[in-house]
């Protein structure tokens, strides 16, 4: 069964500090990954994504993104952090190897809500 | 390139009442996909069509359905409606499936009282 787990429901960080917001999966095929951002009362937007090669990816507004597969995780991270980064960030995964019956479903995290203070 | 396109954005409804929300997709894009966000349970697939077929549900009940039509603009409808249901209901559309990103409207909140 596809999953995926945000192991922190907050996260704070002072502005201009890095930051790191977690992500583990789960899929019986390939993973396709993503990041979506969310401001209050607006839909998701994308961030970024990995489908193959480099495991470090980068995505929109100087975020990034370390794909480890020993470790099924995906944790998105930005070196400076900026108060304007404060929303709920979620994970999502799709299955690549597993079209027939998953096809454009998004299983999405719970979500992490990321506060960064001046 | 105009975005995803969900109205209304607001609703206000009447327990046992049914609406009808509506979606259309970035232009091109042939797959539109539906979520359901509450807190309680994060965000919910409900379904998703590719080229008014649809090809995966999820777990809700019969009282949610939904269409496609050609033009690739799809509704989704919810009868009887209940407390429970409230939520933001968030539309995606996506050029293709797999490795292809999917894009969000802004999303349609709708309370039932």
């Amino acid at each position: 069964a596809q999953s995926v787990a945000q192991p922190e429901d907050q996260v704070n960080v002072a502005e201009g500090n890095p930051l790191t917001v977690k992500c583990t999966y789960s899929v019986s095929g390939n993973p396709y990954l993503f990041w979506y951002v969310q401001y209050p009362n607006r839909g998701l937007q994308f961030l970024l994504k990995y489908i193959t090669g480099d495991n470090l990816v980068k995505g929109s507004y100087g975020f990034e993104a370390e794909f480890n597969k020993s470790q099924t995780s995906f944790h998105l991270k930005k070196p400076s952090a900026l108060v304007s980064d404060s929303a709920l960030y979620f994970c999502a995964v799709r299955d690549g190897g597993n079209r027939g019956s998953t096809l454009g479903r998004l299983y999405f995290g719970r979500g992490t809500q990321l506060t960064v203070w001046p | 390139k105009a975005g995803v396109t969900q109205t209304p954005r607001y609703l206000i409804k009447t327990r046992g009442q049914q609406v009808t929300l509506s979606c259309s997709p970035i232009s091109g894009h042939r797959s539109v996909s539906w979520y359901q966000q509450t807190p309680g349970q994060g965000l919910q697939f409900l379904f998703e069509y590719f080229s008014e077929t649809q090809r995966n549900k999820g777990n809700f009940p019969g009282r949610f359905s939904g269409r496609q039509f050609s033009n690739s603009r799809s509704e989704m409808n919810v009868s009887t409606l209940e407390l429970g249901d409230s939520a933001l209901y968030l539309c995606a559309s996506s050029s293709g499936t797999g490795a292809f990103e999917a894009f969000f409207g802004q999303g349609t909140r709708l309370t039932v009282v």
